[in-house]
């Protein structure tokens, strides 16, 4: 299995502009986790999924913030419109049933 | 409630050494308590994790501790190596239902094994 895949691995965006963010998770896996990544506040759950359906989104930050899951093998966590304070290393992780994770190697986000 | 408190911030130790790095919890419904290590550049992997029903497990140099009672668990890294050097996060979950499998983490510790 090539593992959680999420491209692109670098943006470079200019304020106000749409950023779509792309995950691929291991086949199998039932639950997808979007996690961002910052040196100041470590690592946070913004939106979670199980089975294709949202099930607690209360860490996305802002209405800017939206992710969707069409189906079993993709989703997607879309900024519109970004802002400078967006700059992170945004994560997508997967697993099954109650076990360990496994995250793709993330997208470093700047918005200038 | 849904806190893990992690320690220290960042930790130097000499090659050959023990690598210590505590967390503690306190949901008590928390009962999945896995460690992952993150190298630069790539998202954490999943090094070693434990259930409360035991106290202690190891994996070749990796040992993780587990106190129920004081709800706190330690990772140790015996005969630590510079190749040992990353973030080290702790993290825990709970299989209860509403719990999903949604993991809290800490916030990392930044490991510098020296030569």
């Amino acid at each position: 299995d090539a593992g959680v895949i999420q491209s692109p691995r670098h943006e470079v965006t200019e304020m106000g502009q749409e950023v779509t963010l792309r995950c691929k998770p291991i086949s199998g896996h039932d639950y997808l986790f979007w996690y961002r990544q910052t040196m100041m506040r470590g690592l946070e759950l913004l939106i979670y999924f199980n089975n294709n359906v949202p099930i607690d989104d209360s860490g996305m930050p802002e209405d800017r913030f939206s992710a969707k899951m069409p189906n079993a093998s993709f989703s997607t966590l879309k900024i519109q419109p970004s802002e400078p304070r967006d700059s992170a290393v945004y994560f997508c992780a997967s697993s099954f049933d109650i076990g360990g994770y496994t995250f793709g190697s993330g997208t470093r986000l700047t918005v200038v | 409630q849904q806190q893990v408190k992690q320690s220290p911030q960042s930790l130097i130790v000499q090659k050959g050494g023990i690598s210590i790095i505590n967390c503690a919890y306190e949901n008590t419904a928390f009962d999945y308590f896995p460690w992952y290590q993150q190298f630069p550049g790539k998202g954490p992997a999943l090094l070693i994790a434990i259930r409360p029903d035991v106290s202690e497990k190891k994996e070749g140099r990796f040992t993780i501790s587990f106190n129920k009672s004081a709800k706190q668990f330690s990772l140790h890294i015996m005969d630590s190596q510079p190749g040992d050097s990353a973030t080290y996060f702790c993290a825990a979950s709970t299989s209860y239902t509403g719990g999903g499998n949604k993991l809290t983490f800490g916030t990392g510790t930044q490991l510098k094994v020296e030569l």
